[in-house]
């Protein structure tokens, strides 16, 4: 079974420019999530989506990020325009009985530098 | 605001010797507590979880970590290290009412065992 995918591994983009990560979950998980890790700090919730709808997005730093699920399959966080605090890894996880099993299946990180 | 801390950031053991991570919240109502591992090179994984039940909870390739619900802890341990364990472990929690999976990360603690 392929596990959560995240795209690209690695962007390095200048201040200013557009920037946007790609999550494919887990086949069948309906719950979708950012986190990120800013410079070794503790790992911070972003949003979570559930199939297409946007459950909790109280972590989503300002309105310069927006997170979409279209259909309910894959997402995508853009960050437009990148300023540099936004450098850091972008994990996207998903899970589908969290109420039973409490488990979240992380993918391997989307790392973000900004120039 | 609830948190999680982790005192030790980069602990150095040699093979075979005793592991002890502490982990410490901060809130005052009921939660679930995890300890998730990223080997290097490699995705968020759980190593354990406790729910409610017996505070001692035994996890993957021998961990364990104990909940003191006075001491508002739930630190991990293990016997004796292998080089293989060499990764950085993160305790987080989630608030028992937040059905939705969001985790609340400490600083993590990167482990480092010489062979």
């Amino acid at each position: 079974e392929a596990g959560v995918t995240q795209f690209p591994s690695h962007s390095v983009i200048e201040k200013g420019q557009t920037v946007t990560l790609r999550c494919d979950p887990i086949s069948g998980h309906d719950n979708l999530y950012w986190y990120r890790r800013v410079m070794g700090k503790e790992i911070k919730f972003l949003l979570h989506f559930v199939k297409e709808s946007k459950q909790d997005e109280s972590g989503m730093p300002n309105n310069r990020f927006l997170a979409e699920r279209t259909g309910g399959t894959y997402s995508t966080l853009k960050v437009q325009p990148a300023e540099l605090e936004d450098s850091g890894v972008y994990f996207c996880a998903s899970s589908q009985d969290w109420i039973n099993t409490g488990e979240l299946f992380f993918g391997e990180g989307s790392r973000l530098t900004v120039l | 605001a609830q948190s999680v801390s982790q005192h030790n950031h980069h602990v150095i053991l040699s093979e075979a010797a005793s592991l002890e991570l502490g982990c410490n919240y901060s809130y005052g109502g009921t939660v679930n507590l995890f300890w998730y591992v990223q080997y290097p090179g490699q995705h968020l994984q759980l190593l354990l979880k406790y729910f409610s039940g017996d505070p001692l909870v035994k996890g993957i390739k021998g961990f364990e970590a104990e909940f003191i619900k006075s001491k508002f802890s739930f630190n991990l341990r293990k016997p004796s290290v292998q080089w293989s364990d060499t990764a950085e472990y993160f305790c987080a929690l989630k608030e028992i009412y937040n059905q939705g999976g969001k985790l609340i990360f400490g600083q993590g603690t990167e482990l480092s065992v010489k062979p």
